[in-house]
């Protein structure tokens, strides 16, 4: 498979434990975040989005947490599984003023899960 | 099956043979885009297009073109690869307000 980073940022999290992944972003006008979840060999696949105007939203077994003060966006995997080892990117799409439709990336973390 | 279809997956070639990686999506989204994804530097975008015959640049566009001709395909285009372009590529769509993306399994390219 495609490996997508020899050099990530990983965190090792005992299976049954909850996981935090955080992220810093960079545009105070973008206006809309997004997490993804790549696994060895795959396209990244959407996790879970929070617009701006919150601060928090939760899925199923995840919760994203936005700081618009100190700029910062947090993902929580609960009850982490096996399954859940992969690398996760945070992004950020850029506000009216920097083109609505532009993504920024971070640099993702490697999530291991021990059993 | 609601797939991105990038091909090919591995391309191998030399500085300077032009080259064309297609992109094809059949959910009818507007909205496509290109990225590459280099160790350490995560996934940045190439150029997007919001529709039929509108492009974009994003944050790395120097040295790639593309082309919307039709809804479904996204080529990505390099006139004259450099080794710097060595890289994994990945087209995406998306389509709505959230504008959701969806990937495709990526092109390994390498430039000699």
């Amino acid at each position: 498979g495609e490996s997508v980073g020899l050099h990530l940022p990983t965190l090792s999290v005992q299976e049954g434990d909850n996981s935090i992944i955080n992220c810093a972003y960079s545009n105070s006008a973008s206006d809309y975040f997004i997490w993804y979840k790549q696994e060895s060999g795959k396209g990244p696949q959407f996790i879970i989005d929070i617009r701006s105007n919150m601060d928090k939203r939760q899925g199923q077994r995840v919760t994203v947490l936005l700081n618009k003060t100190v700029k910062h966006l947090s993902l929580q995997i609960a009850a982490t599984q096996p399954g859940d080892s992969a690398v996760y990117f945070c992004a950020e799409r850029g506000g009216p003023t920097s083109g609505t439709y532009k993504y920024i990336f971070g640099t993702g973390t490697r999530l291991k899960v021990l059993a | 099956e609601a797939q991105v279809t990038q091909n090919p997956r591995y391309l191998i070639t030399v500085t300077g043979k032009k080259l064309t990686v297609t992109c094809s999506q059949n959910m009818n989204h507007e909205y496509m885009s290109w990225y590459r994804q280099d160790p350490g530097l995560g996934l940045r975008q190439i150029y997007y297009s919001m529709n039929v015959e509108v492009t974009d640049k994003g944050d790395v566009p120097e040295g790639y073109k593309v082309s919307r001709k039709e809804k479904r395909n996204f080529p990505l285009i390099l006139e004259s690869p450099s080794p710097n372009q060595t890289s994994l590529y990945f087209c995406a769509s998306g389509q709505g307000a959230k504008n959701i993306q969806y990937f495709g399994a990526g092109t390994r390219l390498s430039v000699l």
